[in-house]
């Protein structure tokens, strides 16, 4: 089952506008991913935020991370007709013992951004 | 470097026969996780193989099952497949480092049970 839920479910802007997606997640975890999927192929990484940060850039992409809220969102300014994808964050839970579930990535349900030119 | 490569990329296959995949990963990458994605459950992990051993396996039944060969390479199987095995399936490649554990995914293979 999935971990989180991401909002909206989809989203669809003028190119040039700014694009924000939302993602919660339930259990505690070592760090928070976003990924981009075009039309059903592989996932592609797109950043990742650890959760003792609280914000991070890299280029068009800022995202935010609220460890207290368990919730993340993920901002593209300027969006691109060639954004347009399904955006998923994933998240690396941490074990009951407190070390970190390597090679265990849990989903949220995605967001399909749409970016008309 | 080449990336992760799964193949085939698209199988066929009657319900009740059983399905190996394939995937290579990333030069240098020693894990490898396997996901489903459904339109109805979406991303599942299935499970995690890193040094020939699965360390991390999600909640499938048995009837899925994995290994991981010496030069990392891994293979997934499905036994008695059913309709609902129908799925892309994604395999991802990492370092495993606690410091930047991220996932190199393959293009998936789409495996279609009728």
């Amino acid at each position: 089952s999935q971990q989180g839920e991401e909002d909206p479910q989809a989203l669809s802007i003028q190119e040039g506008e700014n694009a924000t997606m939302n993602c919660s997640y339930k259990t505690s975890i070592n760090n928070l991913q976003w990924y981009r999927q075009n039309s059903g192929r592989g996932l592609v990484h797109l950043i990742l935020i650890r959760s003792n940060e609280r914000e991070k850039h890299s280029g068009r992409l800022r995202v935010t991370l609220d460890t207290s809220k368990k919730s993340s969102s993920l901002l593209i300014t300027a969006s691109r007709a060639a954004d347009t994808a399904s955006y998923f964050c994933a998240t690396e839970p941490l074990t009951n013992a407190g070390g970190t579930s390597y090679g265990k990535l849990t989903f949220g349900q995605g967001t399909i951004l749409t970016v008309h030119p | 470097k080449a990336g992760v490569t799964q193949t085939p990329r698209y199988l066929i296959k009657t319900r009740g026969q059983q399905v190996t995949l394939s995937c290579s990963p990333i030069s240098g990458h020693r894990s490898v996780s396997w996901y489903q994605q459904t339109p109805g459950q979406g991303l599942q992990f299935l499970f995690e193989y890193f040094s020939e051993t699965q360390r991390n396996k999600g909640n499938f039944p048995g009837r899925f099952s994995g290994r991981q060969f010496s030069n990392s390479r891994s293979e997934m199987n499905v036994s008695t497949l059913e309709l609902g095995d129908s799925a892309l399936y994604l395999c991802a490649s990492s370092l495993r480092s606690l410091a930047k554990n991220i996932q190199y995914f393959g293009a998936g293979t789409r495996l279609s049970v009728l």
